[in-house]
């Protein structure tokens, strides 16, 4: 199993639907979890961390964490055209390197 | 401010030149990183510091030097690089206390290796 694995999309969602972004971990990635935003050409902008069980909610954004399950999602609401942008999921294990999943690419059609 | 800086923004050389990539914060963070990231792919770590001591090396190859002056300064000495070199090169700082911590990125640089 790839250490964090996300779905491989991309994902095209009307505007002000719900864009919902999924991602799976394994055991040496279980610390701590993180959102980052990139639209292209640009470096990746951090959009929400989570650390502990549960919901946490910052605007439109709500991440979400299931350890059990070791899951972690991102749902957009209210989702804009300028939400359009590639999604990354990171994780960091015992040693603190992050590590990245392979990215999802988000449209939001107006 | 949670501000990484990096110059240049973009960057042309041969593969017979010698440049070097600056990364700079401010923010008293005591681990900075170098990633290399081609296109649709995600960032791809190369080098760890902390504590101005390399902590981790990436098995990258030796015409990537790093270099960490002080604990703001971060370089990567680029020498007889190879077209496939050609990526976005970016620098992230943390500050280094537990592993709960974001790493913040810079704005890249843009090599283009001929």
């Amino acid at each position: 199993q790839k250490e964090v694995e996300q779905n491989s999309g991309p994902l095209s969602v009307p505007e002000g639907a719900i864009a919902s972004l999924n991602c799976t971990y394994s055991d040496r990635v279980s610390q701590s979890f993180f959102w980052y935003r990139q639209y292209s050409g640009k470096s990746p902008e951090l959009i929400m961390s989570i650390y502990s069980n549960g919901d946490k909610e910052d605007g439109r954004f709500t991440a979400q964490l299931n350890k059990a399950s070791q899951y972690v999602s991102l749902l957009i609401r209210d989702s804009q055209p300028s939400d359009s942008a590639t999604y990354l999921c990171a994780g960091t294990g015992a040693n603190s390197k992050l590590t990245f999943g392979k990215g999802i690419t988000l449209s939001v059609r107006p | 401010d949670t501000e990484v800086t990096q110059t240049p923004k973009h960057l042309v050389m041969g593969m017979t030149n010698k440049k070097s990539l600056k990364c700079e914060q401010h923010m008293g963070h005591r681990a900075m990183y170098w990633y290399k990231q081609k296109a649709k792919k995600p960032p791809e770590l190369m080098f760890v510091y902390s504590y101005e001591k390399l902590s981790i090396n990436e098995s990258v190859p030796s015409r990537f030097s790093p270099e960490c002056p002080n604990s703001s300064l971060l370089n990567l000495h680029l020498h007889a690089l190879q077209p496939e070199d050609s990526a976005l090169y970016l620098c992230a700082s943390r500050i280094a206390g537990t592993v709960q911590e974001t790493q913040y990125f810079g704005p890249g640089t843009r090599l283009l290796v001929l």
